[in-house]
């Protein structure tokens, strides 16, 4: 059974920096990985949706990695901004079982003014 | 414009009444999905649709039922709500395949006394 863990699961920065959320996944055999932000009260934003054959998409100020073999995916934010803050959702799309998203819990983070 | 819709966006009613979430996207989307969030915790896929007259159940039992008589719209019914029911309820579409992005509605969250 799929199982996606997210470290850490909250974070605080000032503004202005980089920063690195991480995501980590048991089974290997994924059709692609998709990072999404929740704000309190919303729905899911998607953010990047990276297929499994391919190692990085880039959006803005966000990339993402994936290393499938080693069950490994990371989101880094440049240059964070107090908009930034929010939950940031991994999940990921396995090749067997029913046909939907596996999720981690998120990490909570905040964008010091 | 493109868009997933969901109503009410907050339930309360109280235990053993009927309930009816409402779900529905003008973005083409064969495919549909219901996950349900509790606080704190990661979504889990409940039910999902490849398309007209199709209902699967996903990863996680869940006591509602679904419909999908129209491809644009998948409500999900609770026929006896009960205070374990509370949660928040997510509504999801995508194109055919199994490489494409998942979309995701504002969430209906509700609170059964």
């Amino acid at each position: 059974k799929q199982e996606v863990t997210q470290i850490p699961a909250a974070l605080s920065v000032p503004e202005g920096e980089n920063l690195v959320l991480n995501c980590s996944f048991t089974d290997s055999a994924i059709y692609n990985l998709q990072w999404f932000r929740q704000d309190p009260g919303k729905g899911l934003t998607s953010l990047l949706l990276i297929q499994s054959s391919q190692r990085e998409q880039t959006s803005g100020r966000l990339n993402a990695s994936l290393d499938k073999s080693s069950g490994r995916s990371t989101l880094y934010i440049a240059a964070s901004q107090p908009g930034d803050s929010a939950t940031y959702l991994c999940a990921v799309r396995s090749r067997g079982g029913a046909d939907g998203l596996t999720f981690g819990k998120g990490t909570h983070l905040i964008i010091q003014p | 414009e493109a868009d997933i819709y969901q109503t009410p966006r907050y339930l309360v009613i109280g235990t053993g009444k009927k309930i009816t979430l409402e779900c529905s996207q003008t973005m083409g989307h064969d495919k549909m999905y219901w996950y349900q969030q509790d606080p704190g915790m990661e979504l889990h896929l409940i039910h999902y649709s490849y398309g007209v007259n199709s209902t699967e159940k996903g990863d996680l039992s869940s006591e509602s039922t679904v419909s999908r008589i129209r491809t644009e719209h998948f409500p999900l019914t609770l026929e006896s709500a009960r205070p374990s029911h509370t949660s928040q309820y997510l509504c999801a579409s995508a194109p055919s395949g199994r490489h494409n992005e998942q979309f995701f509605g504002p969430g209906t969250r509700l609170t059964v006394l």
